[in-house]
């Protein structure tokens, strides 16, 4: 089974800062991988995804992520952050041959204003 | 973008008793769903796999007999949390898979507190 490791619990950031949020994951195999926020209060929602090509993906909101297959990880970054992205991101990992998703253990992300 | 629905949104019941949760896929068909559990400060864990007409296939540790998953028609899974004592108080959340994008969707999620 595929595992995903996010080694920030919790980023207290300022607003206008610029972020980077890490994100690795154990599969030998070929992966589609996903950046998912929960704003408070809201359910899960897709922020960007890598299946293949461009390993630099850009998303919603500002957010892109790079897909590094020899390292293994898929990191999001935003150059600027605002207050309104207080939430809680979670990467997860889909084997491109199976079904189920497998998510990291979420980073908590509290933006100052 | 597609939407995924749960109901309840928040459920209390006794020791003891069996609690049904639903998921449907609103605009589109989902042959797959998954459930998950969200503990607090933690992240989703996969309990199961919803398939349609068959077994769902569930993930090592999670028991089978008390998490009871049917997934009877291609838009809507039901997860019955039977016997539910107060460690199976949770927010459980669905989630579907669309057939054209690969994307998942999830829904609400059902915040479950046993007495």
């Amino acid at each position: 089974a595929q595992s995903v490791s996010q080694h920030n619990h919790h980023v207290i950031l300022s607003e206008a800062a610029s972020l980077e949020l890490g994100c690795n994951y154990s599969y030998g195999g070929t992966v589609n991988l996903f950046w998912y926020v929960q704003y408070p209060g809201q359910h899960l929602q897709l922020l960007l995804k890598y299946f293949s090509g461009d390993p630099l993906v850009k998303g919603i909101k500002g957010f892109e992520a790079e897909f590094i297959k020899s390292k293994f990880s898929f990191n999001l970054r935003k150059p600027s952050v605002q207050w309104s992205d207080t939430a809680e991101y979670f990467c997860a990992v889909n084997a491109a041959t199976g079904n189920q998703f497998y998510f990291g253990t979420g980073t908590s992300l509290t933006v100052i204003p | 973008g597609a939407v995924v629905s749960q109901h309840p949104s928040r459920v209390i019941c006794k020791s003891g008793t069996s609690v049904k949760i639903e998921c449907r896929s609103l605009d589109f068909q989902a042959t797959t769903m998954f459930w998950y559990r969200q503990f607090p400060k933690k992240s989703l864990m996969l309990m199961a796999t919803s398939n349609e007409g068959s077994k769902a296939t569930y993930e090592q540790g999670v028991e089978k007999d008390k998490f009871l998953i049917n997934h009877a028609s291609l838009t809507l899974s039901t997860l019955t949390v039977t016997s539910a004592h107060p460690e199976d108080s949770s927010f459980y959340i669905c989630s579907a898979r669309t057939p054209n994008t690969g994307e998942l969707f999830f829904g609400e999620g059902s915040r479950l507190t046993v007495l």
